[in-house]
């Protein structure tokens, strides 16, 4: 049971031009929501966080959620060559009593082209 | 202030050998959990943990542990190692103190594992 999916890509934009990433979720419980980004041979690294429905802007960045829908998007404004990387999503479900624990989509891969 | 350190970076070990991977997280962090990074799975949890307690565990036979000491540094390890225990090991940070936003994970570098 995937509990959080996201689209493999790759996702290919030329440069100056707006990447769209996409996350869906299956615990209607969840509260939190996070986009991590992993450069090839690196660790993930956090580049937004996001609580309640609606946009989040940081930057460039923007993140998009819809509890609704059980939707969240990252949006990359001015794509440029450095963010080409995996983008990966999310989600803080209840595991049992107070405990929690991050369940991660398998990534997104972002190419910005020259 | 200082982030999450594994060590070591790299492993290499044979088939049946057992390891222990280290992480410090961030200072002021209770919160230290495990995960495991193949290409074919993505990032799998292995287990949290909190004050010294193990509060959560995901889908990974006994061959897999871990603890914490009091000063929030933890260990993993792997007994009798197989092939298919070729992996990137890492480990992540939190504050949680019980509100949803010191929720946010700050993962280390990683120990790349790699079994003969």
């Amino acid at each position: 049971q995937k509990e959080v999916e996201q689209n493999s890509g790759p996702l290919s934009v030329p440069e100056g031009a707006i990447a769209s990433l996409n996350c869906t979720y299956s615990d209607r419980g969840s509260q939190s929501f996070f986009w991590y980004r992993q450069y090839s041979g690196k660790s993930p690294e956090l580049i937004m966080s996001i609580y309640s429905n609606g946009d989040k802007e940081d930057g460039r960045f923007t993140a998009q959620l819809n509890k609704a829908s059980q939707y969240v998007s990252l949006l990359i404004r001015d794509s440029q060559p450095s963010d080409s990387a995996t983008y990966l999503c999310a989600v803080m479900t209840r595991s049992g009593g107070s405990n929690y624990k991050l369940t991660f989509g398998k990534g997104t891969l972002l190419t910005v082209n020259p | 202030k200082a982030g999450v350190t594994q060590t070591p970076r790299y492993l290499i070990k044979t088939r049946g050998q057992q390891v222990t991977l280290s992480c410090s997280p961030i200072s002021g962090h209770r919160s230290v959990s495990w995960y495991q990074q193949t290409p074919g799975q993505g990032l799998q949890f292995l287990f949290e943990y909190f004050s010294e307690t193990q509060r959560n565990k995901g889908n990974f036979p006994g061959r897999f542990s871990g603890r914490q000491f009091s000063n929030s540094r933890s260990e993993m390890n792997v007994s009798t190692l197989e092939l298919g225990d070729s992996a990137l090991y890492l480990c992540a940070s939190s504050l949680w103190t019980g509100g949803i936003e010191t929720y946010e994970q700050y993962f280390g570098p990683g120990t790349r594992l790699t079994v003969t």
